[in-house]
C-alpha cells in the first residue's frame, strides 16, 4: 500500500497552461515534500511544508510555483503558467520524524509541457 | 557546489556478485540515507546513517560513513536482477535548511 497517493500519474500541458499536482498522504502528517527530477538528472527540492505553511523553498520555486493543502488533507503543487523547462517527475513526499528522518515518496507525477 | 555525488555514475555487474556505490558530500551533515529508484518509479528508502554512526547494516545492504572524507558506501552482497535500479545518496545539513539533497545517482544493473 503506498504511503502517498499522487495524481494524476501524467499529465500532458500546454505551454503556458495551468497545472495542479495532487498528493494524499494516508496518515495524519506534519511534514510534505515536493521534489522534481528532470528526466536523467537528480531529484531537486523544491519545497517543504510544515504545520500548513511553507517551511523553506529553493531557487527553483518561484512565483509560479505555489503550494496548499486545502484541505487538510490533499496537499497540491500549482504551476500558474507552465514552461517547457518545467517537463518533469514531480514527487510529494512525506515525513515522519521531524525534518532529518526518512522520507517516503509517491510514486510522481510526470508532466509534459508541450 | 554539490552536495551529494555518487560514484560510479553507473554499474554493470552479474548477479551474485558484490555491488559498491559511494557517495561523497561537501557540507558537514546530520545523517546520509540512500534511496532506490526503478525506472520511472518514486524513491523508496533503503537505509538511514547518522553521523556519529560508521556503520550500518539491513538484510543485504551495508552502508558506511566517514565524516574524516565526507563519503559514504553502500554495499549490496549477493545481487539479484530485481536489484538493478538507480541508487541515490541524500544528507541532511546540519547547518540551515534541513531539507534532504541528493546526489546523481548510480545507476546499477545485474545481468542475468
Amino acid at each position: 500500500e503506498p504511503e502517498v497517493t499522487q495524481t494524476p500519474s501524467h499529465q500532458v500541458t500546454q505551454m503556458g497552461q495551468e497545472v495542479i499536482l495532487r498528493c494524499v498522504p494516508i496518515s495524519n502528517h506534519l511534514y510534505f515534500y515536493w521534489y522534481r527530477q528532470i528526466l536523467g538528472q537528480k531529484v531537486e527540492f523544491l519545497v517543504s511544508f510544515y504545520n500548513n505553511e511553507i517551511s523553506e523553498k529553493s531557487e527553483i520555486f518561484d512565483d509560479q510555483f505555489s503550494v496548499e493543502r486545502p484541505d487538510g488533507s490533499n496537499f497540491t503543487l500549482k504551476i500558474r503558467s507552465t514552461k517547457l523547462e518545467d517537463s518533469a517527475m514531480y514527487f510529494c513526499a512525506r515525513q515522519d520524524r521531524g525534518q532529518t528522518g526518512e522520507l517516503f515518496f509517491g510514486e510522481g507525477s510526470r508532466l509534459t509541457v508541450l | 557546489s554539490q552536495q551529494g555525488e555518487e560514484d560510479p555514475q553507473a554499474l554493470s555487474i552479474q548477479e551474485g556478485e558484490n555491488a559498491t556505490m559511494n557517495c561523497s558530500y561537501k557540507t558537514s551533515i546530520n545523517n546520509l540515507q540512500w534511496y532506490r529508484q526503478n525506472s520511472g518509479r518514486g524513491l523508496v528508502h533503503l537505509i538511514l546513517i547518522r553521523s556519529n554512526e560508521r556503520e550500518k547494516h539491513s538484510g543485504r545492504l551495508r552502508v558506511t560513513l566517514d565524516t574524516s572524507k565526507k563519503s559514504s558506501s553502500l554495499l549490496i552482497t549477493a545481487s539479484r536482477a530485481a536489484d538493478t535500479a538507480s541508487y541515490f545518496c541524500a544528507s541532511v545539513l546540519i547547518q540551515g535548511a534541513q531539507k534532504l539533497v541528493f546526489g546523481q545517482g548510480t545507476r546499477l544493473t545485474i545481468n542475468p
